[in-house]
């Protein structure tokens, strides 16, 4: 079975640390994503990645960036925490790139719930 | 841009009922329309999925969903809904060509009363 684990589950952090989310996927996928879930807003792409090194803004950006050393490991940096990023952060892989006609499915981890006082 | 439309925020429903979660998109071409399920603390499963051919497509769980062009809808269905089914659902539309951006829509929370 695919697994992708997150390092925390929870995390509480104050306004203007720099906050380190970290992913691991254990099935050598090629794409990495990150994304907030709040209610009545869905679930929302901050980046993703498609390989190593290679990174792609999603549709929130801003007052995030993330890094992609290693194929199976993509980390969300908050750079300086503020308040209106306490969230749900999800991390996902797929085993795809792009240019391809088929699309993988993505396989998810359990989350990172992070409150910023 | 493709968008992704989930009228109901809340259902609830009793055991052993039927169950259809509705879900609209937006997109030009011919889109990929998943379903993924959301159990509390849990992070999202995929249900099933659809990217062409038979309109009917069969998912895991007993759920089974009916890709209608003209309607742009996707809706999700069981003939019998179970305790356990209670969750979170989703439904999202990627754009065809093998891009790997996906649009989800803001999910349908249900309810299972006994």
């Amino acid at each position: 079975d695919v697994k992708v684990t997150q390092s925390s589950r929870y995390l509480v952090k104050r306004t203007g640390e720099k906050v380190f989310l970290e992913c691991v996927q254990d099935m050598d996928h090629e794409n990495m994503f990150w994304y907030r879930q709040d209610p009545g807003l869905g679930l929302r792409l901050i980046y993703f990645s498609y390989d190593v090194k290679m990174k792609e803004k999603g549709d929130i950006p801003e007052g995030y960036s993330v890094s992609r050393e290693k194929k199976e490991r993509f980390s969300l940096i908050l750079e300086s925490a503020s308040t209106n990023q306490t969230s749900m952060y999800l991390c996902a892989s797929s085993g795809q790139g792009m240019g391809t006609t088929r699309y993988n499915e993505q396989f998810f981890g359990p989350g990172t719930r992070l409150t910023v006082l | 841009a493709q968008s992704v439309t989930q009228p109901d925020i809340h259902i609830t429903v009793s055991e052993g009922a039927s169950l259809e979660l509705r879900c609209n998109y937006s997109y030009g071409a011919t889109p990929y329309l998943f379903w993924y399920v959301q159990s509390p603390g849990q992070g999202l499963q995929l249900l099933l999925k659809y990217f062409s051919g038979d309109t009917l497509v069969q998912g895991i769980k007993g759920f089974e969903a009916e890709f209608k062009r003209s309607q742009s809808s996707f809706n999700l269905r069981k003939p019998s809904v179970h305790w356990s089914d209670a969750a979170e659902y989703f439904c999202a539309v990627a754009r065809s060509g093998g891009y790997q951006k996906v649009t989800f829509g803001i999910g349908t929370k249900l309810q299972v009363i006994p």
